[in-house]
């Protein structure tokens, strides 16, 4: 298994402010991801995080909006740009070690945009 | 358009009895699926999962069922105890999906009454 720290857990953002969320693994992994669970709705993929390049970003969502790092095979961050209410959502880093193997989930930063 | 569903939002169960908790998908590529269980204010943890080439996948008390022709899946959990109480979701991948995560489906509350 694979222990995922997230931070922040939660904040308060203001409109059209932009917040960085921090997910550490505590062993290398071969495929770190971001994922979004709006209030009542399933997990959706944001993005794969691949070390070393830009992130591969699912239908719907776009660099510009969501820009990730990816800088080792331990870390990566998610930032929210340009936050707006619709954005207040719960975002998930997880990570695997298999191609469609389990994925290992962080707690969660809970975001609510004003 | 959604490829993994779960119809119930939530089911309640007295404990000692069995949940079922049911899981339909739409593609057919899907060809391995997982149960995550999720507590508030924490991440998901992976619980049990079925390769397609299984109809059957035990593990203790939980046990999940694939209906390829159907395109259908359950997870039975006996007998049922308190700290099932959870949120479950259903999730699907495809080998040749490679780093594109998982797709979920919008979840379960189960609630085990005492």
């Amino acid at each position: 298994s694979a222990v995922i720290s997230q931070k922040p857990s939660r904040d308060i953002c203001q409109r059209g402010t932009s917040l960085t969320i921090q997910c550490q693994v505590d062993s290398q992994v071969t495929m770190m991801f971001w994922y979004r669970q709006q209030p009542g709705q399933s997990l959706t993929l944001i993005a794969t995080a691949n070390q070393g390049s830009e992130a591969t970003y699912e239908s719907g969502f776009v660099i510009d909006k969501f820009p990730i790092s990816r800088p080792n095979l331990t870390f990566s961050t998610l930032t929210v740009s340009n936050m707006s209410p619709e954005d207040s959502s719960i975002y998930l880093c997880s990570a695997s070690r298999d191609r469609v193997g389990e994925l290992f989930f962080g707690e969660g930063s809970r975001l609510t945009v004003l | 358009d959604q490829q993994v569903k779960q119809n119930s939002p939530s089911l309640s169960v007295q404990e000692g009895r069995i949940s079922i908790l049911n899981c339909d998908y739409t593609n057919s590529m899907f060809d391995y699926f997982l149960w995550y269980k999720k507590y508030p204010a924490e991440g998901p943890t992976f619980l049990i999962s079925i390769s397609s080439i299984k109809d059957k996948n035990e593990d203790g008390r939980f046990t999940v069922f694939l209906n390829k022709s159907a395109k259908h899946l359950s997870l039975h959990i006996v007998p049922s105890q308190p700290g099932d109480s959870a949120v479950y979701f259903c999730a699907a991948s495809y080998s040749g999906g490679g780093a594109d995560g998982l797709t979920f489906g919008k979840g379960t509350h189960l609630i085990i009454q005492p």
